[in-house]
Parts: C-alpha cells; structure tokens; sequence
C-alpha cells in the first residue's frame, strides 16, 4: 500500500545539524512533489519546505530559509531534508508528504494527499 | 506573505449536528485552499482540496465552499469519528501556510 516512513529524529544540541530521511513505497516516487511539515508540541502544522517531482524547484518557510535544505533521490526513491544551525524553536514532529501537483499554463494546483507518521527531532541543550 | 485566520479555535457540537468551520486569507487566493483533519495522535489526512472536492474516501457530509479569501468547511450529521482538529491551508504563492486550527469537541 502507499506509504511513507520518516525517519533521522533524534535529539541534538541548538546550532548543531540532523538529516531527515523519507522512504516512499507503493506508488512513483519520481511523479510527486513532497513536503516536508512540521507540528510542534501543543501546536498547529506548519509547512516546512516543497520540492517539485523533478527537484527542479524547491520552497521553504521564511523560518528556515538558508539553514534547511529539501533534496530527493529519485534513482533511490528518497526524500531528504538537511537541517543545520537548529534551534530550539525546530523542535517538532517533521513529516514526509506527498503532494500529486499538478500545474496548466496559468496555475499549479497543490493537496498533501498521503502523509508519513513522522519523526521527532528534539532541539534541546 | 499569505496569512490564515480560522474561526472558532475551538467548537463544541454534539452528535448529529452539522457544523462549520471558517478560513479566511488575507489576500486573494482563487481556490487554492484544502482543509484537513488531525486526529489525536496522528498524521493529518486530506479531506477537501481546491476549496470544493471532495478527497477519494471521504464520507459526502464533509464539504467546502468558497473563492477568493473567505472558505467553509461543513460537516453535516458530526459522527464521534470526527471530533479532531481541522486546518485550512492555502498555496496561492506557491508558498503553503496552514491556519491556525480549529479543535472540535463532543458537548
């Protein structure tokens, strides 16, 4: 069945870096864009970060911009997200999401349609 | 950058009643707005995407309605399987952001 499995949580000291990973199964990878989005505890969702089907494009939340980075590994049917310089403020529980894009030659239409379960990453001295 | 406001935060309804949750951007964003629910413990699931269809697999008393910068999400004959957390959230610069969420609770 379609599925996707986080994984790379763990805790680490503020300013330090973590590697989220995502393994995708059940469906062509190469033909989505994923997400990445985060919850912090207590709180609401939060969008993370974007990447197109191709890679060929890629988005992030003000928040991260220059400390996190979205790549994916299509030969390896992977996703990743490189977070450096973490703050205590990253911690949350990260998911890999699936978005079915679809774009006309006015518009891109966007749904997260699948969701992983998450990991935890925990900034903390 | 595009801000959504939800409202209520939180709702208490009982059993049977139709409810309706509301979002509001603050710029114009065509249909570009999906809605999802969060049960506790869990990963988010899509309910309602371009702001009036209906996810494959959704039960037909969720709906959506809306354009432009006010949307509805209505549930009609709330089940106990739907007391959760509801977000709007919005790509209209290509840039997503998700509401603020609304809690739903059994009266």
């Amino acid at each position: 069945q379609v599925q996707l499995v986080e994984s790379g949580g763990g805790v680490v000291q503020p300013g330090r870096s973590l590697r989220l990973s995502c393994a995708p199964s059940g469906f062509t990878f190469s033909n989505y864009a994923m997400h990445w989005v985060r919850q912090a505890p207590g709180k609401g969702l939060e969008w993370v970060a974007l990447i197109w089907y191709d890679g060929s494009n890629k988005k992030y939340v003000d928040s991260v911009k220059g400390r996190f980075t979205i790549s994916r590994d299509n030969s390896e049917n992977s996703l990743y997200l490189q977070m450096n310089s973490l703050r205590v403020e990253d911690t949350a529980v990260y998911y890999c999401v699936r978005d079915p894009l679809y774009c006309t030659s006015t518009s891109c239409h966007f749904r997260m349609d699948v969701w992983g379960q998450g990991t935890t990453v925990t900034v903390s001295s | 950058d595009i801000q959504m406001t939800q409202s209520p935060s939180s709702l208490s309804a009982s059993v049977g009643d139709r409810v309706t949750i509301t979002c509001q951007a603050s710029q114009d964003i065509k249909n570009y707005l999906n809605w999802y629910q969060q049960r506790p413990g869990k990963a988010p699931q899509l309910l309602i995407y371009d702001a009036s269809f209906l996810q494959t697999g959704v039960p037909s008393r969720f709906s959506g309605s809306g354009s432009g910068t006010d949307f509805t999400l209505t549930i009609n004959s709330l089940q106990p399987e739907d007391f959760a957390t509801y977000y709007c959230q919005q790509y209209g610069d290509l840039v997503c952001s998700f509401g603020q969420g609304t809690k739903l609770e059994i009266k």
